[in-house]
């Protein structure tokens, strides 16, 4: 157990529906990073919030926002799904100040969301 | 842009030894990490490499080569519990965030 928690585990919607994630990171972990991983893209880095500010963009849809909370839970939005959004997202944290702490993230165990 | 390249699949026995090759392309050099992950389960963090070397800690050790822009990760005693998904990342142009490989699916047989 990583200590991260992320809800739902599983997500079953329609295409053009609207969807929140939502992510606690670990006690005293103030970065928060979200990741979507597919079959054919592998593991891709989307957003990631430290301390309630956004500081680093990956390859996230304009569907899609993200954000960190004062009492830093995080949460993902994704809008107008498609059949292609269907993947894992991954929510990661850690302690975010330090060079070798963007190196090793805790994971939590994801959200399966599935668009048909 | 970055890029890293590692083996889609490896197989071994249980009881032997497997190393997983890492090559990376990347502007900003942070260090090399390692993560596991099990079929439908979460990534784990194994190991960092920020210098030259080898790095140990228990059946697994990780290794860096700067200069050649590659490193390792060596399973030694294989157990069933060590199939799974090995992946290197280096961080990204952002200097926070993580670029992961496509990932390498080990098989350990009996």
């Amino acid at each position: 157990d990583s200590g991260v928690t992320q809800t739902p585990k599983h997500l079953i919607t329609a295409t053009g529906q609207r969807v929140t994630l939502r992510c606690s990171p670990r006690s005293g972990d103030l970065s928060v990073y979200w990741y979507q991983q597919s079959l054919d893209q592998g593991l891709q880095f989307l957003i990631q919030y430290y301390n309630g500010e956004e500081r680093a963009k990956g390859n996230i849809l304009e569907r899609f926002s993200a954000q960190q909370f004062p009492d830093l839970h995080s949460e993902l939005n994704l809008s107008s799904l498609e059949l292609g959004d269907s993947a894992l997202y991954f929510c990661a944290s850690s302690e975010g100040s330090s060079g070798s702490s963007y190196n090793e993230q805790f994971f939590g165990p994801g959200t399966r969301l599935t668009v048909l | 842009g970055q890029s890293l390249e590692q083996p889609s699949e490896v197989t071994a026995v249980e009881g032997a030894i497997v190393q997983i090759n890492c090559t990376y392309q990347t502007s900003g050099f942070y260090g090399l990490s390692w993560y596991q992950q099990h079929d439908g389960g979460a990534p784990t963090f194994l190991s960092y490499n920020a210098l030259d070397g080898l790095e140990e800690t228990g059946r697994f050790s990780s290794f860096l080569s700067r200069s050649d822009s590659y490193g390792y990760l060596l399973l030694q005693e294989l157990q069933m519990k060590d199939s799974a998904s090995y992946f290197c990342a280096v961080r990204d142009d952002s200097g926070y965030a993580l670029n992961f490989g496509k990932g390498t699916s080990l098989l350990v047989t009996p």
